[in-house]
C-alpha cells in the first residue's frame, strides 16, 4: 500500500542554520503531497502542499518540490528560527483514500 | 477560517468506562476523520466519514466506534476504555475528496486511561 517515510529526528540546529527534512513516498497513482507542522500542545497545521510533479509548495520561508522521478518531497528552509521548533509531518493523499502520514520529525532550534 | 473544535483538551478516564470524544467543524465540510497520535508511530487513522450517517474503518478501528448524525459533528466512542488507548486523539475535516484541499485539524484531545 501507499506509504510515507521521513527522516528520523530529532533534528537540532542553531538559529539561522539551513534545514532539510527528507521525505520519500510510495504510491501507485499520482498523489497530492503535504507538509504539516505541529507546535507544542497544538493540532496539526497545513504548512505547504504540491499537487503534481515538479510543483513547488512554499510558505513562511519553507519550500518543498514534488519530485516524481525520486518520489521525494523534501522540506527546506534557508534560515531557521527558534519559533520553527515543532514536529513536521510529511503526508500524501490519493483520490478515494485518507491522508497517510509519515512518523514525524522533531525540529529543535536553539538561539 | 475553518475551525475544527474538539470538546476537551485533556481527559482522564478509568479502565472500562465508555468514553465519548466530540468534534465539530463549522465550514460545511463533507469529510471528517479521527486519528490517534503516538510517539514513534505518527498519526494512525481510526475511522472516517464522507457523509452523514456514513462511516468507514481506518487502519486501527478495534475498540472504537463513531457516530455522525449531523454533518458538522463526528464523535469517537471508546466502548470500554483500556490503558492502551491512552493517546492524543486528533479530529480533522476536509471540503471534499479532491486531494488538493488538505485537511483542517482540531487541537487534539489528550486522553489518559487509568
Amino acid at each position: 500500500g501507499d506509504s510515507v517515510t521521513q527522516m528520523e529526528g530529532p533534528v537540532t540546529l542553531s538559529e539561522e542554520a539551513f534545514l532539510t527534512i527528507n521525505c520519500t513516498y510510495t504510491a501507485t497513482g499520482y498523489p497530492s503531497l503535504f507538509w504539516y507542522v505541529q507546535y507544542p500542545g497544538e493540532g496539526l497545521q497545513l504548512l505547504l502542499k504540491a499537487t503534481k510533479a515538479d510543483d513547488k509548495g512554499s510558505n513562511k520561508g519553507f519550500e518543498a518540490t514534488y519530485r516524481k522521478e525520486t518520489t521525494s518531497f523534501h522540506l527546506e528552509k534557508g534560515s531557521v528560527q527558534v519559533s520553527d521548533s515543532a514536529v513536521y509531518f510529511c503526508a500524501l493523499n490519493q483520490a478515494g483514500t485518507a491522508l497517510i502520514f509519515g512518523k514525524g520529525t522533531t525540529l529543535s532550534v536553539s538561539s | 477560517d475553518v475551525k475544527v473544535t474538539q470538546s476537551s483538551r485533556y481527559l482522564v478516564k478509568r479502565t472500562g468506562e465508555k468514553v465519548f470524544l466530540e468534534c465539530v467543524q463549522d465550514m460545511d465540510h463533507e469529510n471528517m476523520f479521527w486519528y490517534r497520535q503516538d510517539p514513534g508511530l505518527g498519526l494512525r487513522l481510526i475511522y472516517f466519514s464522507y457523509d452523514v450517517k456514513m462511516k468507514e474503518k481506518g487502519d486501527i478501528p478495534e475498540g472504537y466506534s463513531v457516530s455522525r448524525e449531523k454533518k458538522e459533528r463526528f464523535s469517537l466512542i471508546l466502548e470500554s476504555a483500556s490503558t492502551n488507548q491512552t493517546s492524543m486523539y486528533l479530529c480533522a475535516s476536509s471540503f471534499s475528496q479532491i486531494t488538493a484541499y488538505g485537511y483542517t485539524f482540531g487541537s487534539g484531545t489528550r486522553l489518559t486511561v487509568v
